[in-house]
This record gives structure tokens, sequence and C-alpha cells, in this order.
């Protein structure tokens, strides 16, 4: 089945700076990869997807990157925020018939110091 | 548009008790997924009902789980009986269809302690 694994685990930066989350996954027919944003006590909220069509998708200060041919995708976030503080997933999905099946990645922490 | 409801959002039972959650999702959303959430890792799908139908339990344990959509809106997930390591969060997701990789979106979750 389908492996995600997300880099770093942890991540502090100052307000201002920028940040990046990498993922990398397994399985060549995955062709869906959202990135979730969750805080403490709620549940993750959809951030920015991207689709295995397209190699980049911008959202005001937020980016997605995809490579398929290495299979790792990757998150940007410029000029960041105390409120962008949280735990970051991404995940991978074939879609499909087979179902819409995410599998995610282990989160990255991401503390944003004023 | 109101977001999918989950109760309750906390439990805290003794292993071997049963317990039940209850979702509701987004309106008009045909396809409903159960996670599971350990501490400090990611979700998990436990299931995923496309109506009323199951899609996917494959990573179900159903010698203790079992899960119900009965009119392809609301749902229950329900354990029976409970082990220690049953403890987390379980979210309920929804998404207009179950394929062309509809975006899912989540509830808060219930928290389940097992003392």
């Amino acid at each position: 089945g389908e492996n995600v694994e997300q880099h770093p685990s942890t991540l502090s930066v100052q307000e201002g700076d920028s940040a990046v989350i990498k993922c990398t996954y397994s399985d060549s027919a995955s062709n869906y990869f959202p990135w979730y944003k969750q805080e403490l006590g709620k549940g993750p909220q959809l951030i920015i997807d991207i689709r295995s069509n397209v190699g980049e998708k911008k959202d005001q200060r937020i980016a997605v990157t995809l490579n398929k041919t290495a299979k790792h995708f990757s998150l940007h976030i410029t000029e960041t925020q105390p409120e962008d503080s949280a735990v970051y997933f991404c995940a991978a999905s074939k879609g499909g018939n087979a179902g819409n099946m995410l599998t995610f990645g282990g989160g990255t922490r991401l503390m944003v110091k004023p | 548009e109101a977001g999918v409801a989950q109760s309750p959002r906390y439990k805290i039972i003794e292993k071997r008790q049963s317990v039940a959650f209850w979702c509701n999702p987004i309106s008009g959303h045909a396809t409903l997924y159960w996670y599971q959430q350990i501490l400090g890792q990611g979700p998990k799908l436990l299931i995923q009902f496309q109506n009323n139908g199951v899609v996917d339990d494959s990573q179900l344990p159903k010698d203790r789980f079992s899960a119900e959509r009965l009119k392809g809106v609301d749902s229950t997930l329900k354990i029976q009986p409970a082990k220690l390591e049953d403890s987390a969060v379980y979210l309920c997701a929804s998404s207009l269809r179950g394929y062309s990789n509809q975006p899912q979106h989540f509830g808060d979750g219930t928290r389940l302690s097992i003392l």
C-alpha cells in the first residue's frame, strides 16, 4: 500500500520567515495530494491541494509543488505569522473507483515565534 | 454551510466496555469516512461509505469495531469491547463523492480515553 513520509517532524521559524515542509510517497499511482492544518483540539482543515496534472499551485501565502518523477511534494508558507503555528499533515490518494482513501504523513509541528 | 458534526467530543470508558460515536456529514455529501488518529500520528482510515454502502473497510478491526450508515446520511461507529490501544481521536470526514479526489472535510472528532 501507499506510504507517505513527512519531514521535518518539528519546525521553528521567526515571524516573517518562510517555512517548507516536504513529503515523499511510494505509490506512483497516487494522483491527489492535499495538505491539512490541525490546531489543538480541532479536526484537520484543508488548506491547499494539488493534482498530479499540475506542478505547482499557489494561494496567497501558501504554495505547493509536486515532482511526480521523484515522488515528492512540498508545502511552502511565506511571511509566516504566529497564527500559522499548528501541526501540518500531507496526504496522498489514488482516487478512482477504488475509493478516495487518504494516506497521511506523520505530521510537522510548526512553531512561529513572534 | 455547516461543517461535519460529531458527538460526543470526549468519552472516557474502562477497557472491555463499549462505546459509540455519531457523525453527521456536510449536507449533500455522499461519501463519509471514519479515521482513527493516535496521539502524535496522522489520521488512519478505518472505513469509507458511499451513500449507505461500504467502499473500503480493509483497515477496520472487525472483531471489535463496527460502523453503519443506514439512511446514507448520519453514521455511527461502535467499539465493543474497547482495548487500551483504542485510545485515540476518532475523526469523521465527508466529501461530495468518493472518487475523482473530491476534497475531504473533517469534523473536530471524539477524543476517546480508555482506563
